[in-house]
C-alpha cells in the first residue's frame, strides 16, 4: 500500500519567515496530494490540495508544489504568522474522494 | 448545515468495558471514514464505507474493533472489550465521492484505564 513520509517533525520559524514541509510518497498511482492543518484539541481542517496533472498552486501565503518523478510535494507557506503554529498533515491518495495516507505531521511554531 | 457529528466527545471507561463512538456523516455525503490519531502512530485510517458499504478495513488494529453503517447518516465504531492501548482520538470524516475534501468531525476523545 501505499507510504507518505513527512519532514521535518518539528519546525520553529520566526514571525514572516517562510517555512516548507516536505513529503514523499510510495505509490505511482497516487494522484491526488491534500495539506491539512490541526490546531491544539481540533480537527484536521483542509488548506489546500494539488492533483497530479498540476506542478503548482497558490492560495495567498501558501503553496503547494509536487514533482511526479521523484514521488515528492511540498507545502510553502510565506510571511508566517503566530497562528500559523499547528500541526500541518500531507496525505496522498489514489483519487480524490478516495482514501487517504497521512503523512506523520510536522508542528510549526511560528514565534513572534 | 452542522458539519460531521460524534458523540461522545470524551468518553473515560475502564479496562474489559465495551465502547460505541457514533458518527453523523454531512448529508449527501457518500463516503464515510474512521480515523485513530496517537502521538505515537499519528493519522491512521481504520476502515471506510462507500454508500454504507465497507470498502477497507485492513486498518482495524484487531477483532475487538468493528464498525457498521446501518443507513446514510449513522456509524457506529466499536470497540469490545476496550484496553489501555485504544486511548486516542478517534475521528469520523465524510465526503462526497467525487469532490476533494475530507470534511472531519470534532473526534470523540477515549481514554480507558
Amino acid at each position: 500500500g501505499e507510504n507518505v513520509e513527512q519532514h521535518p517533525s518539528t519546525l520553529s520559524v520566526q514571525e514572516g519567515d517562510s517555512a516548507v514541509i516536505k513529503c514523499t510518497y510510495s505509490d505511482s498511482a497516487s494522484n491526488y496530494f491534500p495539506w491539512y492543518k490541526q490546531e491544539l484539541g481540533k480537527r484536521p481542517q483542509l488548506i489546500i490540495d494539488i492533483r497530479s496533472n498540476v506542478g503548482e498552486k497558490k492560495d495567498q501565503r501558501i503553496a503547494v508544489t509536487l514533482n511526479k518523478t521523484a514521488k515528492h510535494f511540498s507545502l510553502h507557506i510565506t510571511e508566517t504568522q503566530p497562528e500559523d503554529s499547528a500541526v500541518y498533515f500531507c496525505a496522498a491518495s489514489i483519487r480524490a474522494g478516495n482514501m487517504l495516507t497521512f503523512g506523520g505531521g510536522t508542528r510549526l511554531m511560528v514565534k513572534p | 448545515d452542522a458539519g460531521v457529528i460524534q458523540s461522545p466527545r470524551h468518553e473515560v471507561t475502564e479496562m474489559g468495558q465495551e465502547v460505541t463512538l457514533r458518527c453523523k456523516p454531512i448529508s449527501g455525503h457518500d463516503y464515510l471514514f474512521w480515523y485513530r490519531q496517537t502521538m505515537m502512530r499519528g493519522l491512521e485510517l481504520l476502515i471506510y464505507f462507500n454508500n454504507n458499504v465497507p470498502i477497507d478495513d485492513s486498518g482495524m488494529p484487531e477483532d475487538r474493533f468493528s464498525a457498521k453503517m446501518p443507513n446514510a447518516s449513522f456509524s457506529t465504531l466499536k470497540i469490545q472489550p476496550s484496553e489501555p492501548r485504544d486511548s486516542a482520538v478517534y475521528f469520523c470524516a465524510s465526503n462526497l465521492g467525487q469532490h476533494n475534501e475530507q470534511f472531519f468531525g470534532p473526534g470523540t476523545r477515549l481514554t480507558v484505564l
